[in-house]
């Protein structure tokens, strides 16, 4: 069974731009949920969605989004980037109905830099 | 908002029984505690998780106390593969329904 897939796992980006992440959820998985990881802030919860409707968002500006498709793969973006979104950003899926019960599997993440 | 503690960093021998404590003040009344594992370059790994009292799987064991204000995640007789950054997630009170994360303890096992 393959694991969650996110997809870059590393981008450059240029203050200002914007940038789209995608995460492809363990096949029957309808809970995606995104993460954002710094050396300073640790691991700090976006967003979750949940039959491509968001049941939960974390503390974070606007300029962070988020969507989920019918066939649960989920995208989100962040647009006029700056410095400080330099970020690993990780996504997880799970079947639970029930956020913050059973068990989330994470992908390896998405590495962005912005400069 | 929920305040997750956990010490910043442990040193243990191997085959030694490791104690991890999160403190969380503000957990949800109808929350789960649940703990992470984390390697470098790779997304958090599910250990274990409960609501209350203790929960054990082969891996690990989870001690919650009554008030649940704090959980205690034992690891019996680490190895070194042992060695990483392991995380508790509880969830908000306020009804904002926000997942957070601990600040990660890095335990390190020495031979």
């Amino acid at each position: 069974k393959a694991g969650v897939t996110q997809t870059p796992r590393y981008l450059i980006k240029t203050r200002g731009q914007q940038v789209t992440l995608s995460c492809s959820p363990i096949s029957g998985h309808r809970s995606v949920s995104w993460y954002q990881q710094t050396p300073g802030q640790g691991l700090q919860f976006l967003f979750e969605y949940f039959s491509e409707t968001q049941r939960n968002k974390g503390n974070f500006p606007g300029r962070f989004s988020g969507r989920q498709f019918s066939n649960s793969r989920s995208e989100m973006n962040v647009s006029t980037l700056e410095l400080g979104d330099s970020a690993l950003y990780l996504c997880a899926s799970s079947t639970q109905r029930e956020y913050n019960t059973g068990e989330l599997f994470f992908g390896e993440g998405s590495r962005l830099t912005v400069l | 908002l929920a305040k997750t503690t956990q010490p910043i960093s442990m040193d243990s021998y191997e085959g030694q029984e490791v104690n991890i404590t999160c403190s969380h003040n503000n957990i949800a009344t109808n929350d789960y505690i649940t703990w992470y594992q984390q390697f470098p370059s790779q997304g958090p790994r599910f250990i274990i998780q409960g609501y209350k009292t203790k929960v054990t799987n082969e891996v690990a064991s989870l001690f919650i106390p009554a008030d649940r204000k704090s959980s205690t995640l034992s690891l019996p007789r680490v190895s070194l593969s042992d060695t990483a950054v392991y995380y508790c997630l509880v969830s908000d009170q306020t009804g904002a329904n926000n997942l957070f994360f601990g600040t990660g303890t890095r335990l390190t096992v020495i031979p």
